[in-house]
């Protein structure tokens, strides 16, 4: 059973439009974390929240927003897409604490922006 | 700016033989440090991780090197599998903040 789910798993769409990107965790984490990846950039850091009521901006949050449901959900919305905003896109979960540095990561979002 | 580098965006390897992955990090503040493993349709997985206070991790065939004054990390796979094939991506994070910062990925192929 997968531990941190995503949906959709794929999905195209047009510029102007709003997106919802959707994580769903089991692993009974406080701590989740939206990223992007780009060919040749990575991993970048778009929002996390830390737990519930904590939602922090990371490097890349212009044109991003998210909602930190409850403790299991962590939503990424694009208000109004754009075409550079075409990526991949991973949750991602942690315990919190120091020394629990590993991040467990769900199968990713495909984003097609038209 | 970019504070975790891997410089190469591609290796090609022969099965049997050692495969070595090689990250560079700006942030002396970065304390921890972890190589993940990706392969096509699937989120990153955790592979092995090394202290600052260490300068050797070792998980089987997966070996992790930290050069602090360098500033230089390195994966060593020994010996080098097909199954190894994917995009191995370096992160650095400084314990407490709990914000992984990652390279940009090194395509690891693995020819028979």
């Amino acid at each position: 059973d997968a531990d941190v789910t995503q949906t959709p798993r794929n999905r195209i769409t047009k510029t102007g439009k709003r997106i919802m990107l959707e994580c769903s965790q089991t692993k009974g984490h406080d701590r989740m974390y939206w990223y992007r990846q780009d060919p040749g950039l990575g991993l970048r850091l778009i929002y996390y929240s830390f737990d519930v009521k904590d939602i922090n901006k990371g490097e890349i949050s212009d044109g991003y927003s998210v909602s930190r449901q409850a403790q299991a959900k962590f939503s990424l919305s694009l208000e109004s897409a754009i075409p550079n905003q075409t990526a991949l896109y991973f949750c991602a979960t942690s315990l919190a604490g120091v020394g629990y540095n590993e991040q467990f990561f769900g199968p990713g979002t495909r984003l097609t922006v038209l | 700016d970019q504070q975790v580098k891997q410089n190469s965006p591609s290796l090609s390897v022969q099965e049997g033989r050692i495969s070595i992955l090689n990250c560079d990090y700006t942030n002396s503040m970065f304390d921890y440090f972890l190589w993940y493993k990706k392969y096509p349709a699937e989120g990153p997985t955790f592979l092995i991780s090394i202290s600052s206070i260490k300068d050797k991790n070792e998980d089987g065939r997966f070996t992790v090197f930290l050069n602090k004054s360098a500033k230089h990390l390195s994966l060593h796979i020994v010996p080098s599998q097909p199954g190894d094939s994917a995009v191995y991506f370096c992160a650095a994070i400084i314990q407490g903040a709990q914000k992984l910062v990652f390279g940009q990925g090194t395509r690891l192929t693995i020819n028979p």
